[in-house]
């Protein structure tokens, strides 16, 4: 079974660029989530997409936004760069969009905007 | 008013100590209910889901009161190997993390 895996691991952008991250599901899972974790926070929720659509957004500002692809693996772009989006961005795999489905996290990238 | 909120800790405990942690959420229609466990620099793992009734898996008890509008997990007999942070989650549509309490177990 191949876990939940994200590239890259680790991102220096500055101010005002863009971003794409990447994300590959767990084998099987069909929906995927992403969340923001700022230093010392617990990861906030951005949005999650299933079968290829949105379904479901978090107060997040449309500079934020995602794609899914048939096999079920997904980005993340963040346009406009600013300081306040560096942070760990985790993407999350599950089986179904079920509300509470068990999450399996992959291990992030770590994005800093300077 | 935060939708989730922990103590963030840390709490230093001795090994084979019973540490508990509460969280509460503000949604009382909330679904559903977890605690995660996040390691330095690693991403979350699921470590149980908390059931009305009240839930056990070895050394780890969750409890629920809906009416208070908390959860809590207890930690028995603690290891090194517990030092971590627990994030509780509350479903309402959407999963609320959050912001965890910092768990440190020495020998």
């Amino acid at each position: 079974e191949t876990g939940v895996t994200q590239s890259p691991t680790h991102l220096i952008k500055t101010r005002g660029q863009q971003v794409t991250l990447r994300c590959s599901s767990q084998s099987g899972h069909n929906t995927v989530s992403w969340y923001q974790q700022a230093l010392g926070q617990g990861p906030q929720f951005i949005f999650q997409y299933y079968r290829e659509e949105e379904n479901g957004r978090g107060n997040f500002p449309p500079r934020f936004s995602g794609l899914q692809f048939p096999n079920y693996s997904s980005e993340l772009n963040v346009n406009a760069l600013e300081l306040d989006d560096s942070a760990l961005y985790l993407c999350a795999s599950s089986l179904g969009n079920r509300q509470g489905a068990t999450l399996h996290f992959g291990n992030g990238t770590r994005l800093t905007v300077t | 008013r935060k939708e989730v909120e922990q103590d963030p800790g840390p709490f230093n405990v001795p090994e084979g100590a019973t540490v508990a942690f509460n969280c509460t959420y503000s949604n009382s229609a909330s679904q559903s209910f977890f605690w995660y466990r996040q390691d330095c620099r690693k991403e979350p793992k699921l470590l149980m889901s908390v059931y009305s009734s009240g839930n056990e898996d070895g050394r780890f008890t969750a409890q629920l009161n809906r009416a208070s509008q908390y959860i809590s997990l207890l930690i028995r007999d603690s290891k090194l190997s517990d030092s971590a942070t627990y994030l509780c989650v509350v479903n309402f549509q959407k999963l609320v993390f959050g912001t965890g309490t910092r768990l440190l177990v020495s020998p």
